[in-house]
């Protein structure tokens, strides 16, 4: 069976400093992977997709990038984090041409 | 661009039936996905529609109207563990796979 793992479960960071979110997918091979942030009050809200390694798409134009330097490892990156970033980041995969997609459990980013 | 829409709250009685709506204006369609989200928790899969009608999963059930640009979430039997946030998404056109979400339901199943 499929699983997704994302890292670190919480994280508090100060204005300005960088970011660096890990997600990794295993018992599969090329599934799609996204990044998700969900804001108080706020609906989920897709940053980024990538349907094979090294290839990212941009939803959403802001200060967050995103690589995927392995088939199963999406990373979520700033360099310099704003107020607005703090939210619940949450990595999803599904299969190639299916699309219900499984979410793994989160980041909770705090930016101070 | 997509336009999805759902009531902000809801509250329900254990033992009851409750529906929780969902419109949506899209520039193309091809699927609406139901999640369950419990609070500080990620969403969890429930359910995908892309034909008109109902499908049924257990105490679960969902509707789709493509005409209509409506869908509902049918829950059964209620529980206190069905206290949580609903989520319906839309699969449009463009993109792989991707989906745009509404900003949820939070249904509250009282005793």
């Amino acid at each position: 069976s499929q699983t997704i793992h994302q890292w670190p479960a919480t994280l508090v960071q100060p204005v300005g400093s960088p970011l660096s979110l890990e997600c990794t997918v295993e018992g599969t091979s090329n599934p799609n992977l996204y990044w998700y942030r969900q804001a108080a009050g706020r609906g989920l809200q897709l940053l980024f997709y990538s349907v094979g390694i090294g290839q990212i798409s941009s939803e959403v134009p802001q200060n967050l990038s995103a690589s995927r330097p392995q088939d199963r490892q999406f990373i979520l990156s700033s360099k310099k984090l704003l107020l607005s970033d703090s939210g619940f980041y949450l990595c999803a995969w599904s299969l190639a041409g299916l699309w219900e997609q499984y979410f793994g459990p989160g980041t909770r980013l705090t930016v101070t | 661009g997509q336009n999805i829409d759902q009531p902000t709250e809801m509250t329900a009685t254990e033992g009851a039936i409750v529906q929780i709506n969902c419109t949506y204006q899209t520039s193309g369609f091809n699927g609406l996905f139901w999640y369950q989200q419990h609070a500080g928790e990620a969403p969890t899969f429930l359910s995908y529609n892309v034909l008109d009608g109902l499908e049924e999963k257990g105490r679960f059930s969902s509707f789709l109207s493509r005409s209509k640009g409506y869908s509902y979430l049918l829950l059964k039997e209620l529980q206190m563990k069905d206290s949580a946030s609903y989520l319906c998404a839309v699969r449009g056109h463009s993109g792989y796979s991707t989906l745009t979400f509404g900003k949820g339901t939070m249904l509250l199943v009282s005793p």
